[in-house]
């Protein structure tokens, strides 16, 4: 079974601190990877995509990937207390169409 | 705008009533997907299509019903088999083979369906 596992949290930092949100797969032949950002009562929104090794930033956001380690982390630079939310971590796996298994979600609290 | 729309975004069933989710994009998609969320859960797959008249089963799809007639228009079907229909619905699509962030799924706002 093939499987993304994420600390459910909450964690809370308080407003212009680093959040670091980690994730870790089962399936070595996972080739993307994804953080979506979901606040309460609504529909998961796609915030930063990586695929290979490596960090990628985007403004506040950075990812990081280490493939050999299985793992993918999102560092929120500067957080606000609108990055509070549900950060949902989703892999796809080589072969599956294109389908992603997601984890539960790191819910996320920013304090002023 | 492009994007994509989910129908109605509450509603109420009774027990024994089959009842039909929306989703519908107008984002050139390919592929498209329904999921389902449970308070504290993470989203599981229920139905997925890859191309227009063909679809698969995902992890839960005993209950549910989909159909894909048209490439913008992916319903779902809740039918009286479903035994906790209670949750958060979404839809989501993913872009064309072969273009940049093919693997990316956008999601739709959601129906979130109350067993009555």
């Amino acid at each position: 079974q093939k499987e993304v596992e994420q600390n459910s949290g909450p964690l809370s930092v308080p407003e212009g601190a680093i959040a670091s949100l980690n994730c870790t797969y089962s399936d070595r032949v996972s080739q993307s990877f994804f953080w979506y950002r979901q606040y309460s009562g609504k529909s998961p929104e796609l915030i930063m995509s990586i695929y290979s090794n490596g960090d990628k930033e985007d403004g506040r956001f950075t990812a990081q990937l280490n493939k050999a380690s299985q793992y993918v982390s999102l560092l929120i630079r500067d957080s606000q207390p609108s990055d509070s939310a549900t950060y949902l971590c989703a892999v796809n796996i080589r072969g599956s169409q294109g389908n992603l298994i997601f984890g539960k979600g790191t819910k996320l609290s920013v304090k002023p | 705008d492009g994007g994509i729309t989910q129908s109605p975004k509450y509603l109420f069933r009774k027990e024994g009533q089959n009842v039909t989710l929306s989703c519908e994009q107008n984002l050139n998609h390919d592929a498209m997907y329904w999921y389902r969320q449970d308070p504290g859960q993470g989203l599981r797959l229920i139905y997925y299509s890859q191309i227009v008249n063909d679809f698969q089963k995902g992890d839960i799809a005993e209950g549910y019903s989909v159909s894909r007639e048209k490439k913008e228009s992916f319903p779902l079907t809740v039918t009286s088999a479903q035994k906790n229909p209670t949750a958060f619905y979404l839809c989501a699509s993913r872009g064309l083979a072969g273009s940049l962030g093919y693997n990316e799924q956008f999601f739709g706002p959601g129906t979130r369906l109350t067993v009555l």
